[in-house]
Order: structure tokens, then sequence, then C-alpha cells
């Protein structure tokens, strides 16, 4: 079965230092995988995803995730963190039916705090 | 493009009541999705569309109703609304499934059942 465990749901960090939001997938198949954000009272949008080229994804607002097979992680990671990298953060993995239906499993989410 | 709508942004409504949750995009995309989002457990999807005039459950369906008569809508309707029921809901669209495609989402509606 496919499970996303993020490993923290709340991450503080000060303005210009580096970010990290860790996240353990379980799949039985080689999965896709996403980062989600969501702002105060906005929708999600996508940070940038996993689809079995490289390993190391580069996504929006200088964020990248690195694919460890090995580890089954898909850590997010920043530099430098701005104040408006503030915002709540999902990891999703993909799971695919049959009927050619593709599921979203969501993370609890981890929030971020960027303090100044 | 304004991508993918939802109305109303925010609704109160009484144990009991119903309402109807409108989703609407532009995208010309054969799959929609609703979304519940609750504090500390990610988003579970309520029911999806393949296309129009097709409808499926998704984990969490009970006590929801949906339709999709036109391709670029898909309503979401509670027929008699629970204090369970008070969430944030998201609508989602894409173009096609397989798993390397994102769903794009809209802005939500915060829902609060007294």
């Amino acid at each position: 079965a496919q499970s996303v465990t993020q490993l923290d749901s709340h991450v503080s960090v000060s303005e210009g230092t580096p970010v990290l939001l860790r996240c353990n997938y379980s799949s039985s198949y080689s999965p896709s995988l996403f980062w989600y954000v969501q702002h105060p009272n906005k929708g999600l949008q996508l940070l940038l995803k996993y689809t079995s080229a490289a390993t190391l994804v580069k996504g929006i607002n200088g964020f990248e995730a690195e694919f460890k097979k090995s580890e089954t992680s898909f850590h997010l990671t920043k530099p430098s963190a701005h104040m408006s990298d503030a915002a709540e953060y999902f990891c999703v993995v993909t799971l695919m039916f049959s009927g050619g239906y593709n599921k979203l499993i969501f993370g609890a989410g981890t929030r971020l705090a960027v303090h100044p | 493009n304004a991508g993918v709508t939802q109305t109303p942004k925010f609704r109160v409504l009484k144990t009991g009541q119903s309402m109807t949750l409108l989703c609407a995009q532009d995208m010309n995309h054969e799959y929609m999705y609703w979304y519940r989002q609750d504090p500390g457990m990610g988003l579970r999807l309520i029911h999806y569309s393949v296309g129009e005039g097709t409808t499926a459950k998704g984990e969490v369906p009970d006590g929801y109703n949906v339709s999709r008569l036109k391709k670029q809508n898909f309503l979401l309707g509670l027929e008699s609304a629970a204090p369970s029921q008070t969430s944030v809901y998201f609508c989602a669209s894409s173009p096609t499934s397989g798993g390397a495609l994102e769903q794009f989402f809209g802005p939500g509606t915060r829902l609060t059942v007294l």
C-alpha cells in the first residue's frame, strides 16, 4: 500500500538559513512524488515533482528535492529561507489504478515558520 | 485562464441544511476531484470524475454527492449537513490520469456546520 509520512509537523527557521522538510514514502512500485505548498487561506501550488527521471529535482522559488530509493525518502530543501516561504508543505505520492485514474495520497503536512 | 475556481469561498450552515459547492475549470481537463482538508490529516479524496457524466467514490464519500453534467463543472452536494462536515473543501483537475501529472487546485471553500 502507498503511504506518505512527513516527519515533522512544524519546522521553524530563521530567514537566510537552510530549510529541510522531511518526507518518507511507502510504495509497492516506482512512485511519482510531488511537493505542494499552501500559503495561508490559499489553494495548493505544485512546487516540484519526481517522475523517475533525475533523482534531484528542482522546483520553483529555489526549492529542490532528492529522491532516494534506498531510503524511501523525498526530502525538500532550500539553501536560504525567505519570509515568503512561510506556509504549509505537503509531500504527495501517486497511486495509479487500472482504469487509468491517478490518486494523490497526501502527507499530513509540515508547517514552516520563518523568523526574521 | 482563470484555472480552477470555486464558489462560494465561505459558507456557514446549520445542521440538516443542504448546499452545493461549484467547481469550474477552463483548462479542458478530463479529470476532476473533490477533497476535504482537516487539520493534521492532509487532503482526503471525497469523489472524483474521469469525464463528463461519470463520477466515482473516493476515500471519504459518505454524506456527499457529486455531478458532472458538463466537462468544465463538478458539483459537490451536501444533502443534510452535519458538524463533522466542517472542513475546507478543495476542487482539483488534471488533463488525464497518470502518475506524472499534477493536479491543479482551486482556492478552497471554507464550510462551517453549526
